[in-house]
């Protein structure tokens, strides 16, 4: 059974630091990973996806890594601003495509300090 | 990315009623579309995968009678809350793929919908 874990599940840093999110998985038989974001209260924000052949997606300032054989993943964030404070939440999806589950990590919740 | 909507965003209904929740895909179709429910402070549970014109694939534990799911069309998913009772509230969420993107699969949720069972 895939197990995800984020730690820790509270991150606190001063505005424009450099920050990195773990996200670690026990099954390394993966068909992608997806790094999301979520707002208290709202629904989940797609900020990248990573197909298992991937070793890394870059998008403005979110930079996302995968090391499948290790199962790790990490989120960097550069430059970070007050409007990142958010819950970040990884999934992997299992072999098998569209049609398979997502598993996800309990997320970590960023608060960014002006 | 693609547009997933979400109805109610919020709903308060009184203990023993029904309760309904659409999910649906505004520019893409979707043959496949998963409902989630999350705890406060907890990762999302997947609760069932709901395929288009085809009963849905309920988790171990999810009572199907309770949570009624019908996926009739290629954009629209419902949850059906049955005889809600207080121990139902909670956060849920849809989500579904761009069939047309069978190697990227990637997911899309909708602003889920918090539910109150008083």
């Amino acid at each position: 059974k895939q197990e995800v874990t984020q730690i820790p599940a509270a991150l606190s840093v001063p505005e424009g630091e450099n920050l990195v999110l773990n996200c670690s998985f026990t099954d390394s038989a993966i068909y992608n990973l997806q790094w999301f974001r979520q707002d208290p209260g709202k629904g989940l924000t797609s900020l990248l996806l990573i197909q298992s052949s991937q070793r890394e997606q870059t998008s403005g300032r979110l930079n996302a890594s995968l090391d499948k054989s290790s199962g790790r993943s990490t989120l960097y964030i550069a430059a970070s601003q007050p409007g990142d404070s958010a819950t970040y939440l990884c999934a992997v999806r299992g072999w098998g495509g569209a049609n398979s589950k997502l598993t996800f990590g309990k997320g970590i919740t960023l608060s960014v300090r002006p | 990315g693609a547009v997933v909507s979400q109805h109610p965003s919020r709903v308060i209904c009184k203990s023993g009623t029904s309760v309904k929740i659409e999910c649906r895909s505004l520019d893409f179709q979707a043959t496949t579309m998963f409902w989630y429910r999350q705890f406060p402070k907890q990762s999302l549970m997947l609760m069932a995968t709901s395929n288009e014109g085809s009963k849905a694939t309920y988790e171990q534990g999810v009572e199907k009678d309770k949570f009624l799911i019908n996926h009739a069309s290629l954009t629209l998913s419902t949850l059906t809350v049955t005889s809600a009772h207080p121990e139902d509230s909670s956060f849920y969420i849809c989500s579904a793929t761009d069939r047309g993107l069978t190697l990227n699969t990637e997911a899309f949720f909708g602003q889920g919908t918090r539910l109150t069972v008083v």
